[in-house]
């Protein structure tokens, strides 16, 4: 079965310190891993996916996430907080075995304060 | 290229009335998805299809139902509407399975009374 732990329902930084996003996932088979974003009252987007390549992916508007399979971890980071990164963020999984699903963590709430 | 849209945006039901949610994307993709999202929770998913005539169940398909007659549209149906399908609701698309990216729509914003 495939399920998807975000750490923290909230994460509090200044502006310009760095970002950590948490996130642990289950998968009995080799996963797929996304992280998307929604801002206040819109749909989500890919901020970044991991599918066996490399294990360091770089995504959209500086964050990126390591894929550590021996910790099953994918958390989420950014060097420097902008103002405009107060969002929601969800980590997700999906698996050949998922029949097409996927499955969501139950986000993580960042506030950047100035 | 509109990406996928849904319509309406917010809805009032009363308990018991049905309705119709519509889902159209432009992008000519074989996947669509349907997901409800609850305060506090992530997105669970409804329905989904991988293809014009072809759908299958999700996590919480009670009191919904779906059709998929064209690439582009997968409207989403409930029937006797409750209050605990009170709830935002996604539409998704995407290119493939499992490792490709889905594209959301901007959500529907229901509410059963």
């Amino acid at each position: 079965a495939q399920s998807v732990t975000q750490l923290d329902s909230h994460v509090s930084v200044s502006e310009g310190t760095p970002v950590l996003l948490r996130c642990n996932y289950s998968s009995s088979y080799s996963p797929s891993l996304f992280w998307y974003v929604q801002h206040p009252n819109k749909g989500l987007q890919l901020l970044l996916k991991y599918t066996s390549a490399a294990t360091l992916v770089k995504g959209i508007n500086g964050f990126e996430a390591e894929f550590k399979k021996s910790e099953t971890s994918f958390h989420l980071t950014k060097p420097s907080a902008h103002m405009s990164d107060a969002a929601e963020y969800f980590c997700v999984v999906s698996a050949p075995n998922t029949g097409n699903q996927f499955y969501f963590g139950t986000g993580t709430s960042l506030t950047v304060i100035p | 290229n509109a990406g996928v849209t849904q319509t309406p945006k917010f809805r009032i039901l009363k308990i018991g009335q049905s309705m119709t949610l519509q889902c159209t994307q432009d992008m000519n993709h074989n996947y669509m998805y349907w997901y409800r999202q609850d305060p506090g929770m992530g997105l669970k998913l409804i329905y989904y299809s991988v293809g014009a005539g072809i759908t299958d169940k999700g996590e919480v398909p009670n009191g919904y139902n779906v059709s998929r007659s064209t690439t582009e549209d997968f409207p989403l149906r409930l029937e006797l509407a409750a209050p605990s399908q009170t709830s935002v609701y996604f539409c998704a698309s995407s290119y493939g399975g499992p490792s490709y990216e889905q594209y959301f729509g901007p959500g529907t914003r229901l509410t059963v009374t």
